[in-house]
């Protein structure tokens, strides 16, 4: 069973700009969460979806944006990037969400650069 | 603030045990621990999960106390490979994950 996919694996970009993050969960994996991870911060929550619903959100600005396709693929978006935006972004998939007894499965991340 | 305290580094000799303490005092009754692991610059990998008994897998046991408020993490027989951070996690949230990590310990296997 193929893992957790995410693309762009590497991606630069420059101030101001915007960017767009994929993530494809486990084959029928209705949950997606998403993490920002920095040597300084560790892993952050930054939202979940169950379902094309955000259930949970994180304390990110407003630039922090997803949502949640019905075959459960996920997208994140930054707008007006800044230096401090460079990181891992890590997506995780779980089969049903919500449940304490469902493992998150990460997937590889994608390393954005900020210049 | 991560539910969780886990001591900043370890070391552990190859092929030894490696025992990986975590404290969550304020763990609620419903509430699951989880261990992952993550290998630099990896997705975390998930390693165990566990109520109020202890487990087993493949990959390592969860020792919980009677209490809930602490828990270790066993890896049997260490090796080389198993050198990255370990993060011990409660589930927060209602009807969906809202997982805060901690700082996680960071394992150093030693040949």
């Amino acid at each position: 069973k193929a893992g957790v996919t995410q693309t762009p694996r590497y991606l630069i970009k420059t101030r101001g700009q915007q960017v767009t993050l994929s993530c494809s969960p486990i084959s029928g994996h209705r949950s997606v969460s998403w993490y920002q991870q920095t040597p300084g911060q560790g892993l952050q929550f930054l939202f979940e979806y169950f379902s094309e619903t955000q259930r949970n959100k994180g304390n990110f600005p407003g630039r922090f944006s997803g949502r949640q396709f019905s075959n459960s693929r996920s997208e994140m978006n930054v707008s007006t990037l800044e230096l401090g935006d460079s990181a891992l972004y890590l997506c995780a998939s779980s089969l049903a969400g919500g449940n304490s007894y469902n493992e998150q499965f990460f997937g590889p991340g994608t390393r954005l650069t900020v210049l | 603030d991560a539910k969780t305290t886990q001591p900043t580094s370890m070391d552990c000799a190859e092929g030894r045990a490696a025992n990986l303490p975590c404290n969550h005092s304020t763990i609620s009754g419903n509430e699951y621990v989880y261990w992952y692991r993550q290998i630099h610059s990896q997705g975390p990998q998930y390693i165990i999960h566990g109520l109020k008994n202890n487990e087993t897998n493949e990959m390592a046991s969860l020792i919980i106390t009677e209490d809930r408020k602490s828990s270790t993490l066993i890896l049997p027989h260490a090796t080389l490979r198993d050198t990255a951070v370990y993060y011990c996690i409660v589930r927060v949230g209602d009807g969906g994950f809202k997982t805060i990590f901690g700082a996680g310990t960071r394992l150093f296997v030693k040949a």
